[in-house]
């Protein structure tokens, strides 16, 4: 699987979209690109994933270059509760699965 | 919620001892997953089952097993406890094998294990 770089650390107002940049310089043709959250000690919760196309979901939209070399996750108005870390994961196929968490980026919401 | 369960929520135990996580996955997901996170590590893939069968494995110790049972439902063996094995436990479970690409894991609360 590709590796990701993203920033350690991140603030947002409440109330503002939250834009969390990601590169994976390294993706391959049918690797997706996911993102995950993990709110203080609490399991990973999935948000968004895509391919090539932006997505968007109630959560969040996800803007993926068209080399496919990054990524943006936004959350369009960021409350409180999103403070967590965003883990951006590219991840293929095959027969040896596995979901490799990175350290990941620490948003952190400011009323 | 994600539909995960996961059992006990803490677990106290002492060094060389014994203990049973247990997992109940999404109604209708075959896949089930074993994540462990420490401080130092962060998420750690162990391993996956798929209805019932062992799919991949990751970084998991010899004193560690786990299997999924008819049900669906699986057990993560944690033996010989030493304090370094403190950590969260998380288990996810998915609907899929394991080896698509458009794949969602969901993820239970977690199991805090502390050795002391």
């Amino acid at each position: 699987d590709a590796k990701t770089t993203q920033p350690t650390s991140m603030d947002c107002a409440e109330g503002r979209a939250a834009n969390l940049p990601c590169n994976h310089s390294t993706i391959s043709g049918n690797e997706y690109v996911y993102w995950y959250r993990q709110i203080h000690s609490q399991g990973p919760q999935y948000i968004i994933h895509g391919l090539k196309n932006n997505e968007t979901n109630e959560m969040a939209s996800l803007i993926i270059t068209e080399d496919r070399k990054s990524s943006t996750l936004i959350l369009p108005h960021a409350t409180l509760r999103d403070t967590a870390v965003y883990y951006c994961i590219v991840r293929g196929g095959g027969s040896n699965y596995k979901l490799t968490f990175g350290k990941g980026t620490l948003l952190t919401v400011n009323p | 919620d994600s539909g995960v369960t996961q059992t006990p929520k803490h677990l106290i135990t002492a060094t060389g001892q014994r203990v049973t996580l247990r997992c109940s996955p999404r109604s209708g997901d075959l896949s089930v997953y074993w994540y462990q996170q420490s401080l130092d590590q962060g998420l750690q893939f162990l391993i996956q089952y798929y209805n019932g069968e062992e799919r991949a494995k990751g970084n998991i110790l010899e004193r560690f097993s786990a299997q999924q049972f008819p049900d669906l439902h699986s057990e993560l063996n944690l033996s010989s406890l030493e304090l370094g094995d403190s950590a969260l436990y998380f288990c996810a479970s998915s609907a899929m094998t394991g080896a698509q690409t458009n794949e969602k894991l969901f993820f239970g609360s977690g199991t805090q294990l502390s050795v002391l």
